[in-house]
């Protein structure tokens, strides 16, 4: 059965570092693996989708990618703003097309 | 386009009540979830639908019931309410298995 973890549950920097997320998957036979940003008392927005035959994906500051052999995503955020300040979430589709998420981590970019 | 909406935004039920969770798109997608969303738990899937017509349970189906009246609308629907679905329920939708899922705002309950 997959099982996705993130690490840290919460992270703190201040504004204008570059930063990495972490997410670790048990199962590398995933179809795709997808970031999402969650703000407080919202729903979730897909950031990036890395299908299995992809090693990453960009989109602005944001640069995703993806390990199959060691399980392994990362998301880099480049020069960090405030309003990067969210609940960042990954999570993995398998054969099944269902989404497996891990707990996400809480970002917090200090002025 | 509105996306994916959900109403309620929010509800209080008593143990013992059912209600009905809606949701509906406007993007023409086939795919239709629901989730819930626990403290410091990643979303779990409740019922999905990968095509109208067709309903299959997630990792937690246990107390719901779904129903897809049509290609834009999937519902949700608790029979009788327990603390233990105290919550946050969030309908998504897809176009198909290549592309992300789009998520409405959510559905925070709270069964005393």
């Amino acid at each position: 059965k997959q099982e996705v973890t993130q690490i840290p549950a919460a992270l703190s920097v201040p504004e204008g570092e570059n930063l990495v997320l972490n997410c670790s998957f048990t199962d590398s036979a995933i179809y795709n693996l997808q970031w999402f940003r969650q703000d407080p008392g919202k729903g979730l927005t897909s950031l990036l989708l890395i299908q299995s035959s992809q090693r990453e994906q960009t989109s602005g500051r944001l640069n995703a990618s993806l390990d199959k052999s060691s399980g392994r995503s990362t998301l880099y955020i480049a020069a960090s703003q405030p309003g990067d300040s969210a609940t960042y979430l990954c999570a993995t589709e398998g054969s099944n097309y269902q989404l497996i998420w891990g707990a996400g981590t809480k970002l917090i970019i200090k002025p | 386009n509105a996306g994916v909406t959900q109403t309620p935004k929010f509800q209080v039920l008593k143990t013992g009540q059912s209600m009905t969770l809606q949701c509906a798109q406007d993007m023409n997608h086939n795919s239709m979830y629901w989730y819930r969303q626990d403290p410091g738990m990643g979303l779990r899937l409740i019922y999905y639908s990968a095509s109208e017509g067709t309903t299959d349970k997630g990792e937690v189906p246990n107390g719901y019931n779904v129903s897809r009246l049509n290609k834009r609308e999937f519902s949700l629907r608790l029979e009788s309410a327990a603390p233990s679905q105290t919550s946050v329920y969030f309908c998504a939708s897809t176009l198909d298995s290549t592309d992300t899922q789009y998520f409405g705002p959510g559905t925070r309950l709270t069964v005393l």
